[in-house]
C-alpha cells in the first residue's frame, strides 16, 4: 500500500545512454512533481504536471522530458546522460493543501 | 539570495536535548510553512505542516511561524537518537500551482 513509488531505486549507467524513471502514487493527488537532491541534500524542483497537465517546467535541459499518461503516474526519461545528472531523483504528489509527499528516490549513477 | 536559507550544520545534540531548526525567507508572499523529515537513503517525509503565523504542535514537535521577521523553526523536545536525520524546511505562496520552495536542510545528529 506504498503511497508513491518509483522505479528503479537503483540507475547504473552509462554516459550517452538513456534512461526512464517511473513513479506511481495511489492518493488520488491531482499535482505530481519530479525534484532533483544532489550530494548537499539541495531538492531543486524539476517539473510539475496537474491532472497530466505540465504547470511548472523549470530551467532543466530538454535532454530530460518528462510524461504523464494519466493522473496516477509521472515517468522520467533522460537522454544523453551526462556525469552531472548522477543524483537522487525524487517524485512526490500533492493534494491541493501545500502538503507533498515524496517516493523513496531513484539513485542514479552516470559513469 | 535564495528565497529559502537554512544553516546547514551539522548539529550534534545529547539524548533529551532541545533542538531549534531554523529557516528564514526573503518573499512575504510566503503563506505555507511546511518541514520535513529525511533519513539517510530515503525520501522527505512531512513531519509538519502550518498556515501563516502561530504556532502547531503534535507530540515532541512544536513549528513556529513569525511572519513579521520571516523566520521558522521547528522544535524537538526530549530528542532521541531516531531524530537523527535531515530536517527541511519548505514554503509556497497561495495559488501557484503548488510550488514549493526547499531550504538546503540540517542535520541533526542526537547523541545517546
Amino acid at each position: 500500500d506504498t503511497a508513491v513509488s518509483q522505479t528503479p531505486k537503483y540507475l547504473v549507467t552509462q554516459m550517452g545512454n538513456d534512461k526512464s524513471i517511473k513513479c506511481e502514487q495511489n492518493l488520488g493527488h491531482d499535482t505530481m512533481y519530479w525534484y532533483k537532491q544532489d550530494s548537499k541534500k539541495f531538492l531543486k524542483i524539476m517539473f510539475s504536471y496537474n491532472n497530466k497537465e505540465l504547470i511548472i517546467n523549470e530551467t532543466v535541459p530538454n535532454r530530460f522530458s518528462p510524461k504523464s499518461p494519466d493522473k496516477a503516474h509521472l515517468n522520467l526519461h533522460i537522454n544523453s546522460l551526462e556525469l552531472g545528472d548522477s543524483a537522487v531523483y525524487f517524485c512526490a504528489s500533492s493534494p491541493r493543501t501545500h502538503e507533498q509527499y515524496f517516493g523513496p528516490g531513484t539513485r542514479l549513477t552516470v559513469t | 539570495q535564495k528565497e529559502v536559507e537554512q544553516d546547514p550544520g551539522p548539529l550534534s545534540v545529547p539524548e533529551g536535548a532541545i533542538v531549534s531548526l531554523n529557516c528564514t525567507y526573503s518573499n512575504s508572499a510566503f503563506q505555507y510553512f511546511m518541514w520535513y523529515r529525511q533519513y539517510s537513503r530515503k525520501g522527505p517525509e512531512l513531519l509538519m505542516y502550518t498556515y501563516s503565523s502561530g504556532n502547531k504542535e503534535d507530540g515532541r514537535f512544536t513549528a513556529q511561524v513569525d511572519k513579521s521577521s520571516k523566520y521558522i523553526s521547528l522544535f524537538i523536545r526530549d530528542s532521541q537518537p531516531s531524530d537523527s536525520a535531515t530536517y527541511l524546511c519548505a514554503m509556497s505562496k497561495e495559488n501557484t500551482g503548488n510550488q514549493f520552495y526547499f531550504g538546503t536542510g540540517t542535520s541533526l545528529t542526537v547523541i545517546p
